[in-house]
C-alpha cells in the first residue's frame, strides 16, 4: 500500500478484555516498530521487528503485551487484560531496513480508549 | 541511556517571526529524525540527517546536526501559520537496541 495501514483506527474496550491491533507495514519494509503515545505525551518504544523476529522487546511494559509478526508483512500488537492505564495512541511505523537514511514512516494509530 | 531533550516544549510566535528549536541528545547517534505531528494524527516525517555538519531544508524549515556537541537545531523562517503543530526529534543509536529515542516534542502555535 502508499502508506502503514492500521486498523481499527479507533477502539473503545472494557477494562479486563482482551485487544488486538494491527499494522500492515508499507510493502517491502523489513523493519517495523510499534509505539505508544498517550495523551500529552511523547513516545515510548514497545517492539521492533526485522522480518519476522523481534529482537528488542524491551519496551513492552508487562506480560500482559505480546506482538507477532507474520510473513515478514502484517504484525499484531495483543493486549491482555486492558487496564484503564493502556489508554494511549498505538502507532506503527516501517522502514525499508536500519541502513542509513531510511526514513521510517508512521501509521495513523490505533487510538485505544478502556472504560 | 540514550536521552533525547528538547527545547523549548512550548513556542507561541508571531507570523513572519524566526525561532529555532534545539534538540540535545546524551550519547552517540547513528541517525537524528524530526517529525511534525498535527493534533489527532500520525508523524509525518520532516528530515533525517546521519553525519556532522549535514544541513537539510524544506520551505521555511531548516534542520542542521552538530555531533561534536550531540544537538540538533530545527530553523523557522518567517513562521506562517500552518507551520502550527508539534515537532518531534528523535534518535537511534544501535548499541541501545533498535528503536527511536524520542524527544518529549515542541508545541509550536503561529499567531497570526
Amino acid at each position: 500500500g502508499a502508506g502503514v495501514s492500521q486498523s481499527p483506527s479507533n477502539k473503545v474496550t472494557e477494562k479486563g478484555k482482551d485487544v488486538e491491533l494491527r499494522c500492515d507495514p508499507i510493502s517491502g519494509h523489513t523493519a517495523l516498530y510499534w509505539y505508544r503515545q498517550s495523551l500529552g505525551q511523547g513516545l515510548e518504544f514497545l517492539i521492533y521487528f526485522q522480518g519476522n523476529s523481534a529482537p528488542d522487546k524491551s519496551g513492552l511494559p508487562s506480560d500482559r503485551f505480546s506482538a507477532e509478526r507474520t510473513g515478514g508483512s502484517v504484525s499484531t500488537l495483543t493486549i491482555q487484560r486492558t487496564q484503564q492505564e493502556d489508554s494511549a495512541v498505538y502507532l506503527c511505523a516501517s522502514s525499508y531496513d536500519r541502513g542509513p537514511g531510511n526514513t521510517i514512516y508512521f501509521g495513523e494509530g490505533s487510538w485505544l480508549t478502556v472504560v | 541511556e540514550l536521552k533525547v531533550e528538547q527545547n523549548p516544549l512550548f513556542l507561541s510566535m508571531q507570523e513572519g517571526k524566526n525561532y529555532t528549536i534545539y534538540c540535545n541528545y546524551s550519547t552517540t547517534s547513528d541517525r537524528l529524525y524530526w517529525y511534525r505531528q498535527d493534533p489527532g494524527k500520525s508523524l509525518e516525517s520532516l528530515f533525517v540527517l546521519l553525519s556532522n555538519g549535514a544541513v537539510k531544508q524544506e520551505g521555511r524549515l531548516m534542520a542542521s546536526l552538530d555531533t561534536k556537541a550531540r544537538l540538533s537545531t530545527l530553523h523557522i523562517t518567517a513562521a506562517v501559520h500552518d507551520l502550527s503543530a508539534t515537532y518531534f526529534c528523535a534518535v537511534d543509536n544501535r548499541e541501545y537496541g533498535n528503536k527511536l529515542v524520542f524527544g518529549a516534542g515542541t508545541i509550536l502555535r503561529v499567531k497570526s
